[in-house]
């Protein structure tokens, strides 16, 4: 089992649509968690991250972690064809006296107009 | 500002032969990691540098692999000898904040293919 699970997709909305990305993760270890954004035969870069369960909202995009359930979501409202990409979700695993960075296989958004 | 570059952003070539990869973190930035992300999976940590030093290379695949950071500043990941496996994206990724690794910034990456 990954340690970070993404379904990887494609997810195809509309313009305009509300868009929910998911991921699980099974080590209670992991504390923070991070969303990122990546574009075709680009590096990715990083969206949000947050610390704690809860809602944390940036502009058009709100994260939500549930730690109870080792659940974490990025929502997307209304969606625009630029957010067409694919949205890693990470987390550091403490780990040998430092933190690895481990991601999620991600999950391809295409948003159509 | 500029960002993490890395070059070259293309590299062909046959199994067996050696490959080196170069990146130039963000200026300042005390923390550089190297990833490898094979097609349709996220990126997976190879190395992990705090200035000169290596913080953790535990998913390394030393026999062919082999990373240095000189001076703290400028990395360079080789490959000798590839393998078909090692067909992938390596990216480079920097940190401002030792071991701060939830705020990293990614180069555009290079692109391997071993035929």
């Amino acid at each position: 089992q990954k340690e970070v699970e993404q379904d990887p997709g494609p997810l195809s909305v509309p313009e305009g649509a509300i868009v929910s990305l998911n991921c699980t993760y099974s080590n209670s270890a992991f504390q923070y968690f991070m969303w990122y954004r990546q574009y075709s035969r680009k590096g990715p870069e990083l969206l949000m991250y947050t610390y704690s369960s809860g809602n944390k909202e940036d502009g058009r995009f709100t994260a939500q972690v549930d730690k109870s359930s080792k659940y974490i979501s990025l929502f997307i409202r209304d969606s625009q064809p630029s957010d067409s990409a694919t949205y890693l979700c990470a987390s550091p695993l403490p780990g040998g006296g430092s933190y690895i960075p481990t991601f999620g296989r991600g999950t391809s958004l295409i948003v159509h107009p | 500002e500029a960002g993490v570059a890395q070059s070259p952003r293309y590299k062909i070539i046959e199994k067996r032969q050696s490959v080196a990869f170069w990146c130039n973190p963000i200026s300042g930035h005390a923390t550089l990691y190297w990833y490898q992300q094979i097609l349709g999976q996220g990126p997976k940590l190879l190395i992990q540098f705090q200035n000169n030093g290596v913080v953790d290379d535990s998913q390394l695949p030393k026999d062919r692999f082999s990373a240095e950071r000189l001076k703290g500043v400028d990395s360079t990941l080789k490959i000798q000898p590839a393998k078909l496996e090692d067909s992938a994206v390596y990216l480079c990724a920097s940190s401002f904040t030792p071991g701060n690794s939830y705020e990293q910034y990614f180069g555009p990456g290079t692109r391997l293919t071993v035929t």
